[in-house]
């Protein structure tokens, strides 16, 4: 069975523009959640989506925004990019909500010049 | 507010050692999780313990799961240098509306 994929891998953007990353979960996998990393802050929670619908948020501004689709499929959108947005952002997929076990995809890569 | 705390933040050990790392909560799991990362990479599931006292052994690596179900433990015998990495502890919550909770990681680097 195929892992979580993301794309895309690395992105260079500048300050003030709009990104937009992608996740496939695992097939059968319904709950999609997002996450920022950094190095000072570590994992910190953003969203999670379930059957298309946002069920989970952390805090966040408003410009970080997501989506999922009718087949799992989720996208997430930050918009008027800043300079401390750089980050590695994963996603990680679970059968459903809650307690099930969460499998991380490889991560973007999005550094904010 | 439920929070999970590790350690050491950092361990840098030489090949062949053994370790001990911690993941601490004043929370009770339904489960817990163990995931390595690389830098650059996502974490990578190492194991789920389910039942309170449990014990999983991962080759070289030992899990266990508080009796309580607050807290965990990650033993690795005889450390090699592809242990090195950062061990990050998750715990999930009772409902479907709980959100998994990950601890800061610790840190690994083993020596050659």
């Amino acid at each position: 069975k195929a892992g979580v994929t993301q794309t895309p891998r690395y992105l260079i953007k500048t300050r003030g523009q709009q990104v937009t990353l992608s996740c496939s979960p695992i097939s059968g996998h319904r709950s999609v959640s997002w996450y920022q990393q950094t190095p000072g802050q570590g994992l910190q929670f953003l969203f999670e989506y379930f059957s298309e619908t946002q069920r989970n948020k952390g805090n966040f501004p408003g410009r970080f925004s997501g989506r999922q689709f009718s087949n799992s499929r989720s996208e997430m959108n930050v918009s008027t990019l800043e300079l401390g947005d750089s980050a590695l952002y994963l996603c990680a997929s679970s059968l459903s909500r809650g307690q099930d076990t969460q499998y991380f995809g490889p991560g973007t890569r999005l550094t904010v010049l | 507010t439920q929070l999970l705390e590790q350690s050491p933040q950092f361990l840098s050990i030489q090949e062949g050692e053994n370790l001990t790392v911690y993941c601490n909560s004043s929370s009770v799991f339904s489960s817990l999780q163990w995931y390595r990362q690389e830098p650059g990479e996502g974490p990578v599931l190492l194991v789920t313990v389910v039942t309170g006292g449990e014990v999983k052994k991962l080759k070289r690596l030992t899990f266990q799961f508080g009796d309580a179900r607050k807290d965990s433990s990650l033993h690795i015998t005889a450390a090699q240098p592809g242990d090195t990495g950062l061990y990050l502890c998750a715990g999930a919550g009772w409902t479907s509306y709980d959100k998994v909770i990950f601890g800061p990681g610790t840190s690994l680097s083993v020596i050659p």
